[in-house]
């Protein structure tokens, strides 16, 4: 799985727009970007993925680079509750007997502040 | 709420004791992942069943063993526990057996303390 680099830590104020940013200089054309987040010691939560298209859900926006060596997350209006450290992941797109796990970096731990 | 159930949410042992995690995937879900979180290590893959098959492996130590069961609930085994053993175990499920646009879905953890 390719590598990704993220910001060690980010403040955000509250109601403000989150943007986290990663890269992942040498993705392959097979590896989907994913985002996770965790809050204090819960399990890994799913925000959001993509390949090569922007995508929206009603948590975040990723915002992937034409050439998709870098990708951002997008909390529109950030909240207490969205404290936490977030992971940007890339995984391959597996075939019949392929595995396909999470690998999981240091993450970017954001705090947003009132 | 995820869907993934994982049994105990704590656990304490002593140093060469033997435990089992238990994990039930969301209904429907065909590949299970466990996760090691330590405090020094985040998080760390350990290995991944898919219909009761092993599919991938991580950094798993021999004195650790999974297994998954044909109503896919899987059991993750320690045993000659130590005390670096300590940690966040997290499972997680999703459908397929692996296709990269299948996201995963993560329980809430069995925190293990070894004494």
């Amino acid at each position: 799985d390719a590598k990704t680099t993220q910001p060690t830590s980010m403040d955000c104020a509250e109601g403000r727009a989150a943007n986290l940013p990663c890269n992942h200089s040498t993705i392959s054309g097979n590896e989907y970007v994913y985002w996770y987040r965790q809050i204090h010691s819960q399990g890994p939560q799913y925000i959001i993925h993509g390949l090569k298209n922007n995508e929206t859900n009603e948590m975040a926006s990723l915002i992937i680079t034409e050439d998709r060596k870098s990708s951002t997350l997008i909390l529109p209006h950030a909240t207490l509750r969205d404290t936490a450290v977030y992971y940007c992941i890339v995984r391959v797109a597996g075939g019949a007997g392929t595995a396909s796990k999470l690998t999981f970096g240091t993450g970017t731990r954001l705090q947003v502040t009132l | 709420d995820s869907g993934v159930t994982q049994t105990p949410k704590h656990l304490i042992t002593a140093t060469g004791q033997r435990v089992t995690l238990r994990c039930s995937p969301r209904s429907g879900d065909l590949s299970v992942y466990w996760y090691q979180q330590s405090l020094d290590q985040g998080l760390q893959f350990l290995i991944q069943y898919y219909n009761g098959e092993e599919r991938a492996k991580g950094n798993i130590l021999e004195r650790f063993s999974a297994q998954q069961f044909p109503d896919l609930h899987s059991e993750l085994n320690l045993s000659s526990l130590e005390l670096g053993d300590s940690a966040l175990y997290f499972c997680a499920s999703s459908v397929g057996q692996g296709r990269g646009d299948t996201e995963a879905f993560f329980g809430q953890g069995t925190r293990l303390t070894v004494v």
